[in-house]
């Protein structure tokens, strides 16, 4: 099982509509969390820290279940801009502090 | 936030032969690291490039393939050595600034290998 898993979609999404994805972890002892955008061709950038009370940013909601181990970006009202592939990251001390990054899950909105 | 200049940002190479990809940095950072995408993937980690230390290279990189150079707080470079096909990929430098976790990147070299 890979330490950070997200369904690779491609999500295929009409202009306006609303969107989640998750973003499941496998330690327990993971400590924060993050979404990053990454564009076509482009480098990653922070899109969101991920809070244990939820917390959103504009048309965005990101959310933690430490229960479940699981993580949550919510787009609403999705704009063509939108595409893009969102990466999960999760951090974690094992013998080193680390960063674990998912596959990324594909979103492509249509007009 | 950190600004990242990475070149080349580009190149076709023949097998065999090595490629050293630069990362400079517009402000002063202790650790540097070096990431490597290949198509559909996750970012893999290579490297942590620490200033006045030896590179720590994670499972499955080795610094014989991998040589890092890190000659101060702005700028690192990563070759990658006698490059086969399977090192076809996107190599990417970033560096950690404004709290852990929040990453910043270059733009990436895209290496080919013939």
């Amino acid at each position: 099982r890979k330490e950070v898993e997200q369904d690779p979609g491609p999500f295929n999404v009409p202009e306006g509509a609303t969107v989640a994805f998750n973003c499941t972890y496998s330690n327990s002892a993971s400590q924060s969390f993050f979404w990053y955008r990454q564009d076509c061709r482009k480098e990653p950038k922070l899109l969101m820290s991920v809070y244990s009370s939820g917390n959103e940013d504009g048309r965005f909601t990101a959310q933690l279940n430490r229960a479940s181990q699981y993580i949550s970006l919510l787009i609403r009202d999705s704009k063509l801009s939108d595409s893009a592939t969102y990466l999960c990251v999760v951090t974690q001390m094992d013998s080193n502090y680390q960063l674990i990054w998912g596959a990324g899950t594909k979103l492509i909105i249509k007009p | 936030s950190a600004v990242i200049s990475q070149k080349p940002s580009r190149d076709i190479c023949q097998r065999g032969t090595s490629l050293t990809i630069q990362c400079q940095v517009d402000s002063q950072v202790t650790m540097m690291f070096w990431y490597r995408q290949q198509p559909g993937q996750s970012l893999t980690l290579i490297a942590t490039a620490n200033q006045g230390s030896e590179a720590t290279y994670e499972s499955g990189f080795v610094i014989d393939k991998f040589p890092i150079s890190r000659p101060n707080l702005t700028f690192s470079t990563l070759t990658v050595s006698n490059m086969s096909p399977e090192d076809s990929s996107i190599y990417l430098c970033s560096v950690e600034d404004g709290g852990a976790g929040e990453l910043f990147f270059g733009e990436g070299s895209r290496l080919t290998v013939l």
